[in-house]
């Protein structure tokens, strides 16, 4: 079964540093795109960046450049999104979700998505 | 940056037909695909290149895209389909790339 798990819930303070992540199983991780999608409170889905966990190669909104920071470690099948400095703007429950088919550029759907993990920022 | 919009709700009677429209410039010529999200839920995929179905996702669940106007098409509603619904195309011609509709919730009456 393809699945994405992703770390838990957080609380953070506003300046502080956050990395969470999105481990995949079921599939070959290096041989699809995976990207990261915002949703914040009662709002619509935001889609933030995504990258190919077999070279790295990264792609970002306009958006969200320069805000985040998408990695991926291959080894352990596992995507990251972190944040060098929170912001009370950034509380929002972030997914992860794999392009649905492999493919050398981000071009289609998202199949499956991970389980969500909601980041709360707050003095 | 390309912009999808779909009405903000839709209500329909139990066991009849539901129509979620996503309107688009030109949306016909692109590949249009749909999710589902369940209140607390993350967002199920039931919809894929305009009319194509995951497998798993009833029949119920159609798709078809022309013109300015994608719909998604849920036939003999059930109070199970009630839930927020989001079309999704990939904008070769932004750095947008992943562009989500506005979201309809549709409510089962």
């Amino acid at each position: 079964e393809v699945q994405l798990v992703q770390s838990g819930a957080e609380v953070k303070k506003p300046g502080e540093s956050l990395k969470i992540s999105c481990k995949g199983s079921g599939y070959s991780f290096t041989s699809y795109w995976i990207g990261w999608v915002r949703q914040m409170p009662g709002k619509g889905l935001e889609w933030m960046g995504i990258i190919y966990p077999g070279d790295s190669d990264t792609r970002y909104s306009p958006s969200f450049q320069g805000q985040v920071t998408i990695s991926a470690d291959k080894s352990i099948s596992t995507a990251y999104l972190q944040w060098s400095s929170l912001k009370a703007s950034d509380t929002a429950m972030y997914y992860c979700a794999r392009q649905g088919i492999a493919a050398p550029r981000p071009n289609n759907w998202f199949d499956p998505w991970g389980q969500g993990t909601l980041v709360t920022v707050s003095s | 940056s390309y912009v999808l919009t779909q009405p903000p709700s839709v209500s329909v009677a139990p066991g009849k037909t539901a129509r979620i429209t996503c309107g688009g410039n030109n949306i016909g010529s692109k590949s249009v695909h749909w999710y589902q999200q369940k209140p607390g839920q993350a967002p199920v995929l039931v919809v894929y290149d305009d009319s194509d179905r995951p497998s798993g996702i009833p029949e119920r669940f159609s798709g078809s895209n022309s013109g300015n106007t994608a719909t998604l098409t849920i036939s003999r509603v059930e109070a199970g389909d009630e839930a927020d619904y989001y079309c999704q195309v990939w904008d070769s011609s932004s750095d947008h790339f992943y562009v989500f509709g506005t979201g309809t919730k549709v409510t089962v009456l």
